[in-house]
Formats: C-alpha cells, sequence, structure tokens
C-alpha cells in the first residue's frame, strides 16, 4: 500500500530535549515536505527537499532542523525544543514535477507537546 | 508565491451541492490550482486539480474562468462524511513551496 508513515504518532516532551520525528515513504517521490498545524494559523511549511541531500526552507524553519540522505526518509529534528513548538505536524511527499507534481500524499500526523 | 482567499467557513444541507470560491488574483502563468480536504485529526487529502476552463472527477468540479484570478470547487450533493477544512493553493507544478492558508471549514448539516 502506497503510504507515508510518521512517528511517533504522539509525543510529550521537556523544553530543550533533543526529539526526532521520522517521516517515510514508499512510493519512490522525489519532493518531501513538513508542515506544522495549529488552530488559526493553518498549515504552514516548516521545510522541504526536492531530492536527496537537497532541502529548503519553508515559511516557519526557526527552531527545526532536516536530513535527507535517503529518498525515502525525511526526519525533522528538533534540537531543543520549546513549547512554541507544541503542534500536529505533518510529513508530505509527491513527485517533483509534472502533473502529479502538486498532488501530495500526507502522512497521519504527529502531535507533539513540549512542556 | 501566490496567496490565496477563502471563506472562512460554510454550511449546507445534506444533498445540496456546495460551491466554495478561492480568489488568487496574482497566480502566474505556469501557476495550477489545486485543492485539497482535510479532515480532523488527518493530513490534507487531494481532491482535484485544474489549469483552466473546466475540470472533473469522481469527486469534485473545479471551476476556472478566463482571467484565472479566482476558482470554484463543486461538490455535487453532499453528505455528512463532506463535513471537512477544504484548502485551496496555487502554486507551480514544479514548485516547491505550498501554502495552505487556513482553507474553509464546511459542515454539513442533517
Amino acid at each position: 500500500e502506497a503510504q507515508v508513515t510518521q512517528n511517533p504518532r504522539y509525543l510529550i516532551t521537556v523544553t530543550g530535549k533533543k526529539l526526532t520525528v521520522t517521516c517515510s515513504q514508499n512510493m519512490n517521490h522525489e519532493y518531501m515536505s513538513w508542515y506544522r498545524q495549529d488552530p488559526g494559523l493553518g498549515l504552514r511549511q516548516i521545510y522541504y527537499s526536492m531530492n536527496v541531500e537537497v532541502t529548503d526552507k519553508g515559511d516557519v524553519p526557526e527552531g527545526y532542523k532536516v536530513s535527507r540522505k535517503e529518498k525515502r526518509n525525511f526526519p525533522l529534528i528538533l534540537e531543543s525544543p520549546s513549547p512554541n513548538q507544541t503542534s500536529l505536524y505533518f510529513c508530505a511527499s509527491s513527485w517533483s514535477s509534472g502533473e502529479k507534481g502538486n498532488e501530495q500524499f500526507f502522512g497521519p500526523g504527529t502531535r507533539l507537546t513540549v512542556l | 508565491l501566490a496567496k490565496t482567499t477563502q471563506p472562512i467557513s460554510m454550511d449546507s444541507y445534506e444533498g445540496q451541492e456546495v460551491n466554495i470560491t478561492c480568489s488568487h488574483n496574482n497566480i502566474a502563468t505556469n501557476d495550477y490550482i489545486t485543492w485539497y480536504q482535510q479532515f480532523p485529526s488527518q493530513g490534507p487529502r487531494f481532491i482535484i486539480q485544474g489549469y483552466k476552463t473546466k475540470v472533473t472527477n469522481e469527486v469534485a468540479s473545479l471551476f476556472i474562468p478566463a482571467d484565472r484570478k479566482s476558482s470554484t470547487l463543486s461538490l455535487p450533493r453532499v453528505s455528512l462524511s463532506d463535513t471537512a477544512v477544504y484548502y485551496c493553493l496555487v502554486g507551480d507544478i514544479s514548485g516547491n513551496q505550498f501554502y495552505f492558508g487556513t482553507g474553509t471549514s464546511l459542515t454539513v448539516i442533517p
């Protein structure tokens, strides 16, 4: 089954404790992206990657890091989480060009709480 | 990166046709218009995409006028399960940044 998986689905942590949210896709997509969703602010893009070893900032990259060492994986790293990073996080993937370029497939989401 | 404007919320009765209009005055020549649907606590799901005129699939229709400064997502005969947030996006199909905004919250009433 074609899918995007994220782990963990739920995480409660404390300020300053480094964490990683993993994202993996099995569709051989070049493009992957991370979003955060907050009430009243909608869905905002954090980072994206056009292909292996190619990453770039989205609208709200501060406090986050990403890496793309393999095509299928795109982990989101919070080196020193703060309470304002409490949010619902989504990973997505798609082809990088062609008619399907805008059709993103989303993961189930990771609900993060930073105390 | 073209931004879009949509109504914040809409209500509709079951069985009615629902039209959600999106404004994108700064759309570029290479931009496509894409709509997503999101249910609570789930990731958005692609519904439909178009460039001009009309596109129809098994879920919805997308109407785009000649000037492309707006578009209308049409959902025929909605049911309670169509209650969701609908997002309109504008961007190049080989683009990399996506702006979802806050979308339109559709509530279908029995």
